[in-house]
């Protein structure tokens, strides 16, 4: 079955980066876009951007246009978010969400990351 | 910032119907196919209508979406506790050139 699982909660002091990863499992990886979105706590779903594992070609929101990083590791079917100069407004899950054809047919767990001093 | 308008929160009892809008404009809504998702406490969304009116293998057939130009809709029917969540429309927006969410509406079975 397909199975998005996502790394574990961090701490990070402001202005620090962040790196979370979203290993996959049970479809061919390079076939499917994979979407990043946050949410902060009571605060709706957030788009952060999208990466083709099979191109690397991305796009990302124009709020965090020059501070996230998306990449992919095909030989482990893996993606990775990454998140710099650190706010504590950025404090938040952040999920990982397959995509493509279908926008968010699965989703990660999700991965929370707190900023905090 | 949402892009999406949806009402805060719907309300009705059991085995009733619901319906959820979700208002956009001619560059997400208007021009693209919407997403509905379902959020449950604590957990990851889960997708629950896509292109608009299409239900995914496994979801109840409850559920039922609707698009008019720049609207879209979800409807509950026969609501059930387990309805009682989160709920968020998405579609693509070609000026933002990403993906917009709804501002959510929470679903409370009376």
């Amino acid at each position: 079955q397909v199975r998005l699982v996502q790394s574990g909660a961090e701490v990070k002091k402001p202005g620090a980066s962040v790196k979370v990863s979203c290993r996959t499992s049970g479809y061919i990886f390079t076939s499917y876009h994979i979407n990043w979105v946050r949410q902060a706590a009571g605060q709706g779903l957030e788009w952060m951007g999208w990466i083709d594992p099979d191109s690397g070609n991305s796009g990302y929101g124009q709020k965090f246009q020059g501070r996230v990083t998306l990449t992919t590791d095909t030989s482990i079917s893996t993606a990775y978010m990454e998140l710099s100069s650190l706010k504590s407004d950025d404090t938040a899950v952040y999920f990982c969400a397959r995509g493509g054809a279908i926008f968010g047919d699965y989703w990660g767990q999700g991965a929370l990351v707190t900023v905090s001093s | 910032q949402s892009v999406l308008t949806q009402p805060p929160s719907v309300s009705e009892a059991p085995r009733q119907r619901v319906s959820i809008s979700c208002s956009g404009n001619s560059s997400n809504i208007g021009n693209n196919a919407v997403n509905w998702f379902q959020q449950l406490p604590g957990r990851a969304p889960k997708l629950l209508i896509y292109y608009s009116n299409v239900l995914p293998s496994g979801v109840s057939d409850r559920f039922s979406g609707s698009k008019s130009g720049t609207s879209a809709s979800l409807a509950i029917n026969g609501l059930q506790p387990e309805d009682e969540a989160d709920y968020y429309c998405a579609a693509w927006d070609d000026s933002l050139n990403g993906y917009v969410f709804g501002t959510g509406t929470k679903v409370t079975v009376l």
